[in-house]
């Protein structure tokens, strides 16, 4: 069965910085889909970069990007120019067939 | 062309009640996905309908629990005799196709409060 582990329960970021939210995955599939989204107050599931694991090249979403590392079936996100707006809780997701799978979320407080 | 759309929003039952939650999805789009989220937990996957069929249940609870997609109307997830811990956000999911990838695009949510 699949799992997503996302270690970091909690980070913070000062405005305008840098921050890399951390997620691994556990599968034996070859070809599979990786998603994060983002999930501020309203609760609202906004999709924020998805990466297709036969492509090599890292997904980019304007200050949003993907370090994927097939071979240690790691995902992390990287959000430059942190802006308050980006203050939510944040979640890995992974999908082989039709159903997503979520890691337990990363809460992320971004001060000014 | 608006987005998933479920209500209620917010749905207070009393212990041993029914809910039935409500979602319709986006205009074009025949897949509807359930998901459960617990206080402080990631989205969990219930159910994954079709117009008309249940695709993949394996994680909806074996009491108490359905769900139907009509051809007609909206997807519906019912909770008979509700209890506590059935107290959460209920996400509904709706993509144009089936197949290892097609985007699901997440309605608002109805919050579940069992008293």
């Amino acid at each position: 069965a699949q799992t997503v582990t996302q270690s970091q329960p909690e980070m913070s970021v000062q405005e305008a910085e840098t921050v890399t939210l951390s997620c691994t995955y556990d599968t034996s599939e070859n070809n599979y889909y990786l998603f994060w989204y983002k999930q501020p107050p309203s609760r609202q599931m906004i999709l924020v970069i998805r990466q297709e694991a036969y492509k090599q090249q890292n997904a980019t979403e304007n200050r949003f990007s993907v370090n994927f590392q097939k071979a240690a079936k790691s995902f992390s996100l990287k959000i430059s120019d942190s802006q308050l707006g980006d203050t939510a809780m944040y979640f890995c997701a992974f999908m082989r067939t039709d159903k997503l799978i979520f890691g337990t979320g990363t809460r992320l407080q971004v001060f000014p | 062309n608006a987005g998933v759309m479920q209500n209620p929003r917010h749905l207070v039952r009393r212990r041993g009640q029914e809910a039935r939650l409500r979602c319709s999805p986006m205009k074009g789009h025949s897949h509807v996905y359930w998901y459960r989220q617990l206080p402080e937990e990631g989205l969990k996957f219930m159910v994954y309908l079709q117009k008309e069929n249940i695709i993949d249940e394996s994680g909806m609870p074996k009491e108490r629990f359905s769900a139907e997609f009509p051809k007609e109307g909206p997807s519906i997830l019912r909770i008979q005799q509700v209890v506590r811990g059935d107290s959460a956000a209920y996400f509904c999911a709706s993509s144009p196709a089936s197949g290892w990838y097609n985007e699901q695009f997440f309605g608002p949510g109805t919050r579940l409060t069992v008293l």
